[in-house]
């Protein structure tokens, strides 16, 4: 099925440890978004693509790495894990410079213990 | 900095009554505003895209409007299913890039 998929939707790991949230689009949007939400923040920004091999910071970009070597594939690792990364982490994608709307993934719940 | 605000909170509506959502934005120059319904685990799904002051979508029981500085989201004899995080962004026009900028969203509950 068509769309932007999110994997794992569910992870558990310790501080310290490195983890990496993949995120998959099927629609071949140029720009990928990497958000966290959390309680009383809203949605924000970590990093986006505006295209394979192109990234940058977005908001709140610290202890995220980022990489885009596929226009489909867009994923999130966290080098050594903290508690305060303990969010949703939601993917994002957008086609055209002319559309602006963002389509969104189903979100991974991440804890930190 | 972009600033969006969105009230109240939480909403509690009885089926049928109908009310409306605020979103209040301080931006250099808007591009466009955009709402998002969110349901308790899962992505936020999009709704609408306004662009200029005095626009209007439709969608179901749904409308949204927009002004300079503020947009609302009007439900019409809303049901049950349309409980719902509603979410509100704002996307600024000098912005190099397709940065959205989210409120905290108001928390709709429709009761049968």
């Amino acid at each position: 099925d068509a769309g932007i998929t999110q994997s794992p939707r569910y992870k558990i790991t310790e501080t310290g440890r490195q983890v990496t949230l993949m995120c998959h689009q099927t629609w071949s949007h140029s720009y990928m978004f990497w958000y966290r939400q959390d309680l009383g923040h809203g949605l924000r920004l970590i990093y986006y693509s505006a295209a394979a091999d192109i990234t940058d910071k977005g908001e709140v970009p610290d202890g995220y790495v980022v990489s885009r070597s596929k226009t489909e594939n867009f994923p999130l690792t966290l080098e050594s894990a903290t508690r305060s990364q303990t969010s949703v982490y939601f993917c994002a994608s957008s086609g055209q410079r002319g559309s602006y709307e963002q389509y969104f993934g189903p979100g991974t719940r991440l804890t930190v213990t | 900095e972009d600033q969006v605000t969105q009230s109240p909170e939480a909403l509690r509506l009885q089926e049928g009554e109908s009310s409306s959502l605020n979103c209040s934005y301080t931006v250099s120059g808007l591009r466009g505003l955009f709402w998002y319904r969110q349901d308790p685990g899962k992505g936020p799904e999009f709704l609408f895209t306004l662009y200029s002051a005095g626009e209007e979508k439709e969608k179901e029981r749904l409308k949204a409007t927009l002004t300079k500085k503020e947009s609302f989201l009007h439900i019409t004899a809303p049901k049950p299913e349309d409980s719902a995080t509603y979410l509100c962004a704002v996307q600024e026009r000098l912005a190099g890039f397709q940065k959205l900028v989210f409120g905290t969203g108001t928390r709709l509950l429709v009761s049968p």
